[in-house]
C-alpha cells in the first residue's frame, strides 16, 4: 500500500477563496482523522470519521470548515472562505480501529496551506 | 481533558551519545501511546506503539517505555546519529480513538 495520500502537497490561495484538501486513507482502514499543525498550537485534531461517519467534529474551528467522507477511500476538508489564520499544515491520518489497543495511526505527508 | 507534555523542547547532542526523550500525560486511562518522528516539512512517521498493557517496545536503536500509573513514557535512542535529527512527538490514544499529541522535542545530532 502507498500509505495515506494527500493532495495537494502545497496550496497558496488568496483570502476569501475556497480551499479543498483531499485524502486517500490506507485501504481497509476504518478510521480517518484530519489534523492541523501550527507553530503556536502544535497538532490539533479537527475531526475524525469511523466507517465514513463523522464521530467527533469538536475540533473544527468554525463553520467555515467542513469535512466529508463520501466513501471509504476518500475524504475532503473544505475551508470556505479561507482566511490568513488558516495557514497551517493539514494532515490526514488513518487507522484500523477494531482493537483500539493495537491501533496504530498512519499519517500522510500533509498539505501546506498558505492563505495570503 | 488529556494533556501531553514533552521535555525537553529541544536537545542538541554529539554523534554517538545515548539520549532520552520524555513524555508525560495527565490522564492514565489510555489505550496506547505512540512515538512519531517528523522531519522538517514532512509528515509523521510512526516509530513505536506501546499498548496500555505493555511496559516497553524496542525497534533497532529505539526503546520506548511506558509507566501508565505515573503518566510517563520515555524514548531512548542509543548511539545517536546525525540522521536521527528530527522532531519527535508522542501521542496518547484515549477513548473514542482520539490521539492527543505533545508539542514535540526537536533533536539535533551533531557530527
Amino acid at each position: 500500500d502507498a500509505g495515506v495520500i494527500q493532495s495537494p502537497r502545497h496550496e497558496v490561495t488568496e483570502m476569501g477563496q475556497e480551499v479543498t484538501l483531499r485524502c486517500k486513507p490506507i485501504s481497509g482502514h476504518d478510521y480517518l482523522f484530519w489534523y492541523r499543525q501550527t507553530m503556536m498550537r502544535g497538532l490539533e485534531l479537527l475531526i475524525y470519521f469511523n466507517n465514513n461517519v463523522p464521530i467527533d467534529d469538536s475540533g473544527m474551528p468554525e463553520d467555515r470548515f467542513s469535512a466529508k467522507m463520501p466513501n471509504a477511500s476518500f475524504s475532503t476538508l473544505k475551508i470556505q472562505p479561507s482566511e490568513p489564520r488558516d495557514s497551517a499544515v493539514y494532515f490526514c491520518a488513518s487507522s484500523f480501529g477494531a482493537a483500539l489497543m493495537n491501533t496504530e495511526a498512519f499519517f500522510g505527508q500533509g498539505t501546506r496551506l498558505t492563505v495570503v | 481533558k488529556q494533556e501531553v507534555t514533552q521535555i525537553p523542547a529541544a536537545l542538541s547532542v554529539p554523534e554517538g551519545e545515548n539520549l532520552v526523550l520524555n513524555c508525560s500525560f495527565t490522564d492514565s486511562a489510555i489505550y496506547n501511546l505512540q512515538w512519531f518522528r517528523q522531519d522538517p516539512g514532512k509528515g509523521l512517521t510512526s516509530l513505536l506503539l506501546i499498548q496500555s498493557s505493555q511496559r516497553e517496545q524496542t525497534s533497532g536503536r529505539l526503546n520506548a517505555s511506558l509507566d501508565k500509573s505515573s503518566g510517563r513514557s520515555t524514548l531512548y535512542i542509543a548511539a545517536s546519529q546525525p540522521g536521527d535529527s528530527a522532531t519527535y512527538l508522542c501521542a496518547v490514544r484515549i477513548s473514542g480513538s482520539r490521539l492527543t499529541f505533545g508539542e514535540g522535542t526537536q533533536l539535533t545530532v551533531n557530527p
